[in-house]
């Protein structure tokens, strides 16, 4: 079953500018994760926010956690044409280690 | 390097010729899953294992099996491929406890004709 739903499920923007995706889940989580993959490719882990986190960095990223919301947001500030890609958020329920992804948002960043 | 690896990458097949996709992490990670990724389905886990030995369907297990009878390895295994088995594969690997990231392999690409 999906956790996760991403939104928007398309996004185009220019270089320079911010991206703001959205996620939203259903259940209570352990923590929420945000991965990047390249077209066809394997996904990448970009970052992990605990549920106690509210708001984590890490270099152009950033990721709030608002669990009464049950909702997340990825940021990523300047984008660049190599930020172009898919982006999926992940739950971690805590129990059995399985992570429960959402469909994806599809991120272009026009030069 | 710490990675997980699949193999093969590409494959096309026939209906019904049963094949099995290999899966190994040199990471010790007691999680292991497999996922596929189909257009606008996003993705969904086949099944997953937690440690040696133990597995458990995920969301979509219906004509695939694996086995865990190692821990660095997690194969996937169609019996009898058919043709809407055709997708993208991702196996995964993680550490136990809690607040670990997820490792993904490259990908497999299978085409069942």
């Amino acid at each position: 079953s999906q956790q996760g739903e991403e939104d928007p499920q398309a996004l185009s923007i220019q270089e320079g500018e911010n991206a703001t995706m959205n996620c939203s889940y259903k259940t209570s989580i352990n923590n929420l994760q945000w991965y990047r993959q390249n077209s066809g490719r394997g996904l990448v882990h970009l970052i992990l926010i605990r549920s106690n986190e509210r708001e984590k960095h890490s270099g152009r990223l950033r990721v709030t956690l608002d669990t009464s919301k049950k909702s997340s947001s990825l940021l990523i500030t300047a984008s660049r044409a190599a930020d172009t890609a898919s982006y999926f958020c992940a739950t971690d329920l805590g129990s059995q280690g399985n992570l429960i992804f959402g469909k994806g948002t599809k991120l272009s960043v026009k030069p | 390097e710490a990675q997980v690896t699949q193999n093969p990458r590409y494959l096309i097949t026939v209906t019904g010729k049963k094949l099995t996709v290999t899966c190994s992490q040199n990471m010790n990670h007691e999680y292991m899953s497999w996922y596929r990724q189909d257009p606008g389905l996003g993705l969904r886990q086949i099944y997953y294992s937690m440690n040696v030995e133990v597995t458990d369907k995920g969301d979509v297990p219906e004509g695939y099996k694996v086995s865990r009878k190692e821990k660095r390895n997690f194969p996937l295994i169609l019996e009898s491929p058919s043709p809407n088995q055709t997708s993208l594969y991702f196996c995964a690997s993680r550490a136990g406890g809690p607040n670990n990231e997820q490792f993904f392999g490259p990908g497999t690409r299978l085409t069942v004709l």
